[in-house]
């Protein structure tokens, strides 16, 4: 079974600009959680859908968004992007009330 | 959940065993002991989970001791490509999100 997908690997932004990242999940996973990591704070969760309906927040600005598709493939935007968004965005995914498995990841560079 | 004290380092020499040690005193009757470990600049990596029963599967071993207060990572026979950060991470099942701490930095020795 393939894992789970994240397009795309590499992104370079400006600030000001908005970016959306896609993840696609492992087959018959309905549940997709996004987490930021960057050197100073870590692995931090930002949010987490489940057929199609977000159903658990992190503490992050409202630039900050996601949604989930019918075929449970997700993307996340964000918007005015700052220096400090620059991070690796991972998605994982799961069947629900199973074990997380993370995609490769999403490195951002805003400059 | 609960929180979690790994220690931030360890070395082990390649072909030894490595065992990675993390205290959850605060541990709930409901959550489970989650191990997983980030390779540099890659997704985290799952490796183990267990409730109270010790755990094995290809990867490594889970030693939780009987008051579940604290448990034991344990890779056989450490090669070059276990260098990694291991996070233990105790959470009830169907949490959500994980809450990651810092983890171990394991360094394994040539």
């Amino acid at each position: 079974k393939a894992g789970v997908t994240q397009t795309p690997r590499y992104l370079i932004k400006t600030r000001g600009q908005q970016v959306t990242l896609s993840c696609s999940p492992i087959s018959g996973h309905r549940s997709v959680s996004w987490y930021q990591q960057t050197p100073g704070q870590g692995l931090q969760f930002l949010f987490e859908y489940f057929s199609e309906t977000q159903r658990n927040k992190g503490n992050f600005p409202g630039r900050f968004s996601g949604r989930q598709f019918s075929n449970s493939r997700s993307e996340m935007n964000v918007s005015t992007l700052e220096l400090g968004d620059s991070a690796l965005y991972l998605c994982a995914s799961k069947q629900d009330q199973e074990t997380q498995y993370f995609g490769p990841g999403t490195r951002l560079l805003v400059l | 959940d609960a929180k979690t004290t790994q220690p931030p380092s360890m070395d082990c020499a390649e072909g030894r065993a490595a065992n990675l040690p993390c205290n959850h005193s605060t541990i709930s009757g409901n959550e489970y002991v989650y191990w997983y470990r980030q390779i540099h600049s890659q997704g985290p990596q799952y490796i183990i989970h267990g409730l109270k029963n010790n755990e094995t599967n290809e990867m490594a071993s889970l030693i939780i001791t009987e008051d579940r207060k604290s448990s034991t990572l344990i890779l056989p026979h450490a090669t070059l490509r276990d260098t990694a950060v291991y996070y233990c991470i105790v959470r009830v099942v169907r949490d959500d999100k994980i809450i990651f701490g810092k983890g171990t930095r394991l360094h394994i020795l040539p």
